[in-house]
């Protein structure tokens, strides 16, 4: 059974601050990962999706890596702004379920404060 | 092009009446899968479906959920019977079915569900 943990849950970083988020998942027979964010009583909005034959995926001041055979994945915020306060949410796509069913971790709630 | 639609956002239902949430993919998606978010808890996968089949329902409860995507018109999860621990918020997703490894699944905004 795959398992997603983020540490930590949460994080208060002052504005302009560099920061990283980390995620681990038990089982690396993995298709892909996602980060997403979720603002409050909102939707997920998908931030990157890294293959599981990749390394690293960016999109402007977002960078995520993967590393498949230590269950590990990190979200790197360069230069943190107060409207990237909000929940992180990372997610696999396990192949070992015989489906494509997202397993997500609880997320990292980051306040970014001005 | 539309995002994925979700409604209603709020459904209060007292127990024992029936819910029903709909969810509309983004066009062109042909893949639909729901998810409930518990207070305080992670994002739980219940359903996946494409069109006119449930490819995947290992994590629906057993009595009261069932969920359906026809031919034409949106996905519905239907909870019969509803009780105060199936307040939560419900994501609808939809992917294009192109290929496991790279399509990112699209959330829809969320029906939150309140049983008094």
């Amino acid at each position: 059974k795959q398992e997603v943990t983020q540490i930590p849950a949460a994080l208060s970083v002052p504005e302009g601050e560099n920061l990283v988020l980390n995620c681990s998942f038990t089982d690396s027979a993995i298709y892909n990962l996602q980060w997403f964010r979720q603002d409050p009583g909102k939707g997920l909005t998908s931030l990157l999706l890294i293959q599981s034959s990749q390394r690293e995926q960016t999109s402007g001041r977002l960078n995520a890596s993967l590393d498949k055979s230590s269950g590990r994945s990190t979200l790197y915020i360069a230069a943190s702004q107060p409207g990237d306060s909000a929940t992180y949410l990372c997610a696999v796509l396990y192949s070992g379920a015989g489906s494509y069913q997202l397993t997500f971790g609880k997320g990292t709630k980051l306040s970014v404060i001005p | 092009n539309a995002g994925v639609m979700q409604n209603p956002r709020h459904l209060v239902r007292r127990r024992g009446q029936e819910a029903r949430l709909r969810c509309s993919p983004m066009k062109g998606h042909s893949h639909v899968y729901w998810y409930r978010q518990l207070p305080e808890e992670g994002l739980k996968f219940m359903v996946y479906l494409q069109k006119e089949n449930i490819i995947d329902e290992s994590g629906m409860p057993k009595e009261r959920f069932s969920a359906e995507f026809p031919k034409e018109g949106p996905s519905i999860l239907r909870i019969q019977q509803v009780v105060r621990g199936d307040s939560a918020a419900y994501f609808c997703a939809s992917s294009p079915g192109t290929s496991v490894y790279t399509d990112t699944q699209y959330f829809g905004p969320g029906t939150r569900l309140t049983v008094l």
